[in-house]
């Protein structure tokens, strides 16, 4: 069974850094796409990032430059290393595997960004 | 940066109703179409996949078809466990893949 687990969310102050992990089981991080997916509160579905198979990372553009996805080949974890924090970064975040559809994600962790 | 654009954003139905969500693409991306379910304090589940194709154990009254810039996703004889928010989102051949806006289905 494939299980993915988010962790390292919580309340940092804007300008501030933050790293979520996306430890997987039942698959390999680097055989897969991994994605990261967020939702304001209030709001919808938001499309953050995605590291491929090859290692290529992209972003949405009001992350770039700000937010870096790595992967953890021992640990098998895909890592969401957040920096210079804003506001408008709160928000439930998911990862995901999926090359076409996001067919087995996470259950989120919750960041918020508050002075 | 491909938009998408879903309509309508609620809609209100009762049990055993046909009901349908658009989505339009601002830009040609073939089937690369994906249409997903989401409940509060749950995962998003994926329902549809390349426009049309139903996910493994996902109920045969989803049904989603389309292609190029104009899609359409249905729920037919809707059920009262299909309360909760749908999502379309395109995979064109690069990121970002952008999610549509989400349609709120009551009943």
């Amino acid at each position: 069974e494939v299980r993915l687990a988010e962790s390292g969310g919580g309340l940092v102050q804007p300008g501030e850094s933050l790293r979520l992990s996306c430890a997987a089981s039942g698959i390999t991080v680097i055989n897969n796409y991994v994605h990261w997916v967020r939702q304001a509160p209030g709001k919808g579905l938001e499309w953050v990032a995605v590291v491929y198979t090859a290692g290529s990372t992209y972003y949405t553009d009001s992350v770039k430059g700000r937010f870096s996805v790595s992967r953890d080949s021992s640990k098998n974890t895909v890592s969401l290393h957040m920096d210079n924090m804003r506001v408008e970064d709160t928000g439930l975040y998911y990862c995901a595997r999926g090359q076409g559809g996001l067919y087995d994600w996470g259950q989120g962790t919750l960041v918020t960004v508050s002075s | 940066d491909i938009q998408m654009t879903q309509s309508p954003s609620s809609l209100s139905a009762s049990v055993g109703d046909r009901v349908t969500i658009t989505c339009h693409a601002t830009q040609d991306i073939s089937v690369n179409l994906n249409w997903y379910h989401h409940k509060p304090g749950t995962a998003p589940k994926l329902l549809i996949y390349d426009a049309s194709n139903l996910q493994t154990g996902v109920p045969s009254r989803f049904s989603g078809s389309g292609s190029g810039t104009d899609f359409s996703f249905t729920i037919a004889n809707l059920q009262p466990e299909d309360v909760g928010t749908y999502y379309c989102q395109q995979y064109d051949i690069l990121p970002p893949y952008t999610f549509g806006q989400g349609t709120k289905v009551e009943i």
